[in-house]
């Protein structure tokens, strides 16, 4: 089956860095996205990888390893609004997207 | 408007009764989805459409139907809700269908008792 793996909740103090991991077991890959879904509401696109290594954009950078099976998303400089959940998605093998169940940041000042 | 909008913002049915989810994009996108979130899992998509007059079934199309008459709507109907249909009901677009970028709506919240 299909696998998305990340942690269900992340605790970090404003100003810091934490670093979100996911890893995947899919039947092909065609790129890993990351989104961001503030409580009750939409998600909303982060990031995009589909060849290995880091893209960085703004505060935010997200690296991949495609032999790993392995993506983080690394956020800089904490704000109180990024009090959200992070969600991780792979492209397989038929392009639809498979979907983390998604990671619960909480930022404390 | 700009982007995609969801009717109702939420809803509580009764069990039994038929509902459609309505969606509608201004931006010209070929493909559109619908996902369901559910606590605890990801997005589980229900149906798409790749472009206007086709559909799809994705992983959990049971109990569901849609259409895609036109480029900007894309209803989906539950024939018959039951209460395993609660959850949050979410619509989104891509520019093209399995390569771009998926946008969303802002969702329509289900109960169903």
């Amino acid at each position: 089956g299909q696998n998305i793996d990340q942690p269900t909740e992340m605790t970090a103090t404003e100003g810091a860095i934490v670093q979100i991991n996911c890893t995947y077991q899919t039947s092909g890959f065609n790129g890993l996205f990351w989104y961001q879904q503030h409580a009750g509401e939409a998600p909303t696109f982060l990031s995009y990888n589909v060849l290995d290594g880091l893209e960085e954009k703004g505060r935010f950078s997200s690296f991949l390893s495609r032999s790993k099976g392995y993506s983080y998303l690394l956020l800089k400089e904490l704000q109180m609004k990024d009090s959200a959940s992070y969600l991780c998605a792979v492209r397989d093998s038929n392009y639809q997207l498979i979907w983390g169940a998604g990671t619960k940041l909480i930022i404390k000042p | 408007i700009a982007g995609i909008t969801q009717a109702p913002t939420s809803q509580i049915l009764a069990a039994g009764r038929r509902m459609t989810l309505r969606c509608t994009q201004d931006m010209r996108h070929n493909a559109m989805y619908w996902y369901r979130q559910d606590l605890g899992l990801g997005l589980r998509l229900i149906h798409y459409s790749n472009t206007a007059g086709t559909t799809g079934k994705g992983e959990v199309p049971d109990g569901y139907s849609v259409s895609r008459a036109n480029t900007d709507d894309f209803p989906l109907t539950l024939a018959s809700a039951v209460p395993s249909q609660t959850s949050v009901y979410f619509c989104a677009s891509s520019a093209r269908a399995a390569v771009d970028t998926q946008y969303f709506g802002p969702g329509t919240r289900l109960t169903v008792l």
